[in-house]
């Protein structure tokens, strides 16, 4: 079974500045997909960034970017230019790409990490 | 339409009622999906419709009894349920996963379960 770990619970960045939260995962797989999510206090799980494992480049969309480790089962997302609606629960998701056509599939999510975002 | 739509956003139920929670999404998705979060926890999987059949339940105990009419609704009914059931239950849509593309999840905005 996969498992995901995010092993800080909290983090704290000022406005404008960078901060990294860590996200590691154990799979026996070699082909699968990488998600974070993120869910603000109005409680709705919104995608931030996805990564393909077969892909070596990180993936990028606008202040979010990742750093993709696939031998150290790394998984560590980056936001530059840190604003206040940032602020939210941060969860890291692994999704197996071996699937039979036509079943839906798991998301495994890790245990989250609260990120605030102070003046 | 790129979202998806649930009702009602609150409910408090007595352990002897029955209730309904809503889902709906006009994406063309045809997998959807049940989680429930407790308070500081990440989502945990219930149940998995895909093409309106049922094809995950995660050991779920049978007061709640999950429903798919078609493919644009998913319905998770409630009989009996118990206090330890309180919980934020989010419903989810994607496209089939296949081999190929990530088949990202749309989550909703959940609906908030108090059972007193």
């Amino acid at each position: 079974a996969q498992t995901v770990t995010q092993s800080q619970p909290e983090m704290s960045v000022q406005e404008a500045e960078t901060v990294t939260l860590s996200c590691t995962y154990d799979t026996s797989e070699s082909d699968y997909y990488l998600f974070w999510y993120k869910q603000p206090p109005s409680r709705q799980m919104i995608l931030v960034i996805r990564q393909e494992a077969y892909k070596q480049q990180n993936a990028t969309e606008n202040r979010f970017s990742v750093n993709f480790q696939k031998a150290a089962k790394s998984f560590s997302l980056k936001i530059s230019d840190s604003q206040l609606g940032d602020a939210a629960m941060y969860f890291c998701a692994y999704r197996s790409a071996l699937l039979m056509t036509g079943t839906a599939s798991k998301l495994t999510f890790g245990t989250g990490t609260r990120l605030q975002v102070t003046l | 339409d790129t979202e998806v739509t649930q009702t009602p956003k609150h409910l408090v139920m007595g352990m002897t009622n029955k209730k309904s929670l809503k889902c709906e999404q006009h994406m063309g998705h045809r997998a959807m999906y049940w989680y429930k979060q407790k308070a500081k926890k990440p989502p945990e999987l219930m149940f998995v419709y895909s093409y309106e059949k049922l094809s995950i339940n995660e050991s779920v105990p049978s007061r709640f009894s999950p429903e798919c009419p078609n493919s644009s609704l998913l319905n998770l009914h409630l009989h009996a349920l118990q206090p330890e059931d309180s919980a934020l239950y989010l419903c989810a849509s994607s496209q089939v996963p296949g081999r190929s593309g990530a088949n990202v999840l749309t989550f909703g905005a959940g609906s908030r379960l108090t059972v007193l």
